[in-house]
C-alpha cells in the first residue's frame, strides 16, 4: 500500500525566506513521488516528480525536492519564497507500474508574508 | 503536454436534480481516468477509476448509483451526480494517467441548493 504524510497543514514564511514543506511516504514497492500546487478553485499543477532517476529533482518555479530512501522522505524546498508561491501544496505517491491512481497527502497551505 | 479539459468549472443546481461533469483528453488517449472529490481545505479523495469501455471501479463508501461514471471513448469520461443533495456540494477533479505521470482537469465546483 502507498501513503504520504505531510507534516504541517500550514506553513508561513517571509518573502525571500527558505520554503520547506515536508513529506514522508510509505510504499511497499518502489514509488513514484510527486509534488503538486493548487490555487483556489483550480486543478492541480505538477511542480516536480521523482521517477527513480536522480534523487534530487528540480521542478518549476524554482522548487526542488530530494528523494531520501533511508528517511522515506521527499521534502519540497525553494531557496527564496515569492508572494506568488502562496497556495496549497500536495505530496502524492503512486506505484511505478500499471494504471494506478495517486495517493495524496493532506496538503500544506503555504502563506508568504510580505 | 497532455491536457485534460474539464467542464463545467462551476455549477449550481437544485436539490434532486442531476449534474454531468465532462473530462476530455485533448491531445492524447486516456485509457484510464481517475475521479477525485475534494472537500474544503482537505485533500483529494479518489472516488473511482474509469477505464475506457468497461465499468468503473469505485472506492469503498462511494455510491456507484449516485455517482455514475461513463468512459465510452478514449477521449471522454463523464461523472454524473444523480439526485444531488447539499452534501454532494464539493470540488470534483478528474485526472488521466499519461506516460509516467498524471494530468489533471481544472476541477468543477458543484453547489447544490
Amino acid at each position: 500500500a502507498q501513503s504520504v504524510t505531510q507534516l504541517g497543514s500550514h506553513v508561513s514564511v517571509s518573502e525571500g525566506a527558505l520554503v520547506l514543506l515536508r513529506c514522508n511516504y510509505s510504499s511497499s514497492v518502489p514509488p513514484y513521488l510527486f509534488w503538486y500546487v493548487q490555487y483556489p478553485n483550480q486543478g492541480l499543477q505538477l511542480l516536480l516528480k521523482y521517477t527513480s532517476a536522480a534523487t534530487l529533482v528540480k521542478g518549476i518555479n524554482g522548487f526542488e525536492a530530494e528523494f531520501k530512501k533511508s528517511e522515506t522522505s521527499f521534502h519540497l524546498t525553494k531557496p527564496s519564497a515569492h508572494m506568488s508561491d502562496a497556495a496549497e501544496y500536495f505530496c502524492a505517491v503512486s506505484r511505478l507500474t500499471g494504471a494506478n491512481n495517486l495517493f495524496f497527502g493532506t496538503g500544506t497551505r503555504l502563506t508568504v508574508i510580505p | 503536454g497532455a491536457v485534460v479539459s474539464q467542464h463545467p468549472s462551476r455549477v449550481i443546481c437544485k436539490s434532486g436534480t442531476s449534474v454531468k461533469i465532462e473530462c476530455r483528453s485533448l491531445d492524447f488517449q486516456a485509457t484510464t481516468m481517475f475521479w477525485y472529490r475534494q472537500f474544503p481545505k482537505q485533500s483529494l479523495m479518489l472516488m473511482a477509476t474509469s477505464n475506457e469501455g468497461s465499468k468503473a471501479t469505485y472506492e469503498q463508501g462511494v455510491e456507484k448509483d449516485k455517482f455514475l461514471i461513463n468512459h465510452a471513448s478514449l477521449t471522454l469520461s463523464t461523472l454524473t451526480v444523480t439526485s444531488a443533495h447539499p452534501e454532494d456540494s464539493s470540488f470534483y477533479i478528474c485526472s488521466a494517467r499519461t506516460g509516467d505521470g498524471y494530468t489533471f482537469g481544472s476541477g468543477t465546483r458543484l453547489t447544490v441548493v
